[in-house]
């Protein structure tokens, strides 16, 4: 069975500091990866998706980037954290080229940026 | 960009109640799912709907897809306090198969 698991679970940053949070998936191949992010415990808002490695779709502009090394890793980043980038993240999958696509997600992390 | 409306917000309830929530857009859905999350986990599926006029079960849960795939609801039959939860619906357009637009969400509290 397929399972996604990403990382750190919870986070806390001074402004300006680095990000890296990570995402596996496993028992999949050429999965669809997605990140999300959620405020206030509401909707979600798409981030970033790939299709396939190297490829990385921008969805809104914003102080945060995207990397997918691997078929099965995607990475969000950020150089300089700003006090908006807090909220919850998460990281989500999909199987390539099914119609109704669904989309199976993380536990998800929490960024505090203080 | 396409929108989804979901309706009520916020819901409180007592044990045993039956409720509906709903979800609408004014584009026609290639698909459509709903999702329960509770506080500080990502979101689960609870059903995917493709079809028009679509009607799922799911134990106490309904659910419907409106023929036109315009619009969605879930009916929730005598519900308990473990339905509390952010009940999201999801919509994926046209081409756009991969991705999914979400609505804010409807926040269900079950009293006991």
């Amino acid at each position: 069975s397929q399972t996604i698991h990403q990382w750190p679970a919870t986070l806390v940053q001074p402004v300006g500091s680095p990000l890296s949070l990570e995402c596996t998936v496993e028992g999949t191949s050429n999965p669809n990866l997605y990140w999300y992010r959620q405020a206030a415990g509401r909707g979600l808002q798409l981030l970033f998706y790939s299709v396939g490695i190297g490829q990385i779709s921008s969805e809104v502009p914003q102080n945060l980037s995207a990397s997918r090394p691997q078929d099965r890793q995607f990475i969000l980043s950020s150089k300089k954290l700003l006090l908006s980038d807090s909220g919850f993240y998460l990281c989500a999958w999909s199987e390539p080229r099914i119609s109704g696509n669904t989309i199976y997600f993380g536990e998800g992390s929490w960024l505090t940026v203080v | 960009t396409q929108l989804l409306e979901q309706s009520p917000q916020f819901l409180s309830i007592q044990e045993g109640e039956n409720l509906t929530v709903y979800c609408n857009s004014s584009s026609v859905f290639s698909s459509l799912q709903w999702y329960r999350q509770e506080p500080g986990e990502g979101p689960v599926l609870l059903v995917t709907v493709v079809t028009g006029g679509e009607v799922k079960k799911l134990k106490r849960l309904t659910f419907q897809f409106g023929d036109a795939r315009k619009d969605s609801s879930l009916h929730i039959t005598a519900a308990q306090p473990g339905d509390t939860g952010l009940y999201l619906c999801a919509g994926a357009w046209g081409g756009s198969n991969y991705k999914l637009t979400f609505g804010k969400g409807t926040l269900l509290t079950v009293n006991p």
